[in-house]
């Protein structure tokens, strides 16, 4: 089990429906991040928080929401997703880049995420 | 632009064997962070080996090391003695450290490189 938790693993969803994603982390970072990773595309950053307060904001569409409660919790809210939006989320952390700048960034696991 | 560029889509290489995966990278910012990451079919990204811009070693961890020749923008992972488990993608990451920008907290990626070891 790595620091970074992600859940659910899999998850298959609606057009219309609403889910979330969870990231928990448990390695004392100050920064979350969620990645989305398409087949045969770089993986792309989403959002990033930064001490609870989003930092940047990649021109996500609207029908993905982030929230980050506290520090060790990332969500990401997803509503009326497309068939598109099918691909792997990965959440990461990573302490501040001033005070550990060759830190690697954790990944979670991933949520596999298929829209119907 | 594609900032960081993996020209090997996918390598094959024999066990105890060494292999090399390029990456180049595209940056006019001074000081950056180069990383690598491997994800094998579980999904997970597990970070490898990092070099900065401004190290003038070449960095290693244990069987991997990192042939960095910052006038060429490269930053090859050299992977010796390959083993089984070493079958995955490896995908090559940039930060950039420009002072009046949040993107320090981010990596761009390749688009990967699959690796398989056979025996």
């Amino acid at each position: 089990e790595t620091g970074v938790t992600q859940t659910p693993r899999h998850l298959v969803m609606g057009m219309t429906n609403k889910k979330s994603l969870k990231c928990e982390q448990h390695l004392g970072h100050n920064a979350m991040y969620w990645y989305k990773q398409s087949a045969k595309k770089p993986l792309e950053l989403m959002f990033v928080y930064s001490l609870e307060e989003r930092v940047e904001n990649n021109s996500v569409p609207s029908r993905f929401s982030p929230e980050c409660p506290n520090s060790s919790h990332l969500f990401l809210h997803l509503h009326t997703l497309q068939p598109e939006d099918s691909a792997l989320y990965l959440c990461a952390s990573s302490q501040d880049r001033e005070m550990e700048p060759n830190y690697g960034y954790t990944f979670g696991s991933g949520t596999r995420l298929t829209v119907v | 632009a594609q900032k960081i560029t993996q020209t090997q889509p996918g390598m094959f290489v024999q066990e105890k064997e060494a292999v090399t995966l390029d990456c180049t990278y595209d940056t006019s910012d001074p000081s950056y962070g180069l990383f690598w990451y491997k994800q094998p079919s579980s999904g997970e990204m597990i970070f490898l080996i990092y070099q900065g811009s401004y190290d003038q070693q070449n960095a290693t961890e244990g069987r991997y090391s990192l042939n960095f020749q910052k006038a060429r923008k490269s930053a090859n992972l050299v992977i010796s003695a390959s083993q089984l488990g070493d079958s995955a993608m490896y995908f090559c990451a940039m930060r950039e450290d420009e002072d009046n920008s949040n993107s320090g907290y981010a990596l761009n990626f390749g688009k990967g490189t699959s690796l398989l070891v056979t025996p």
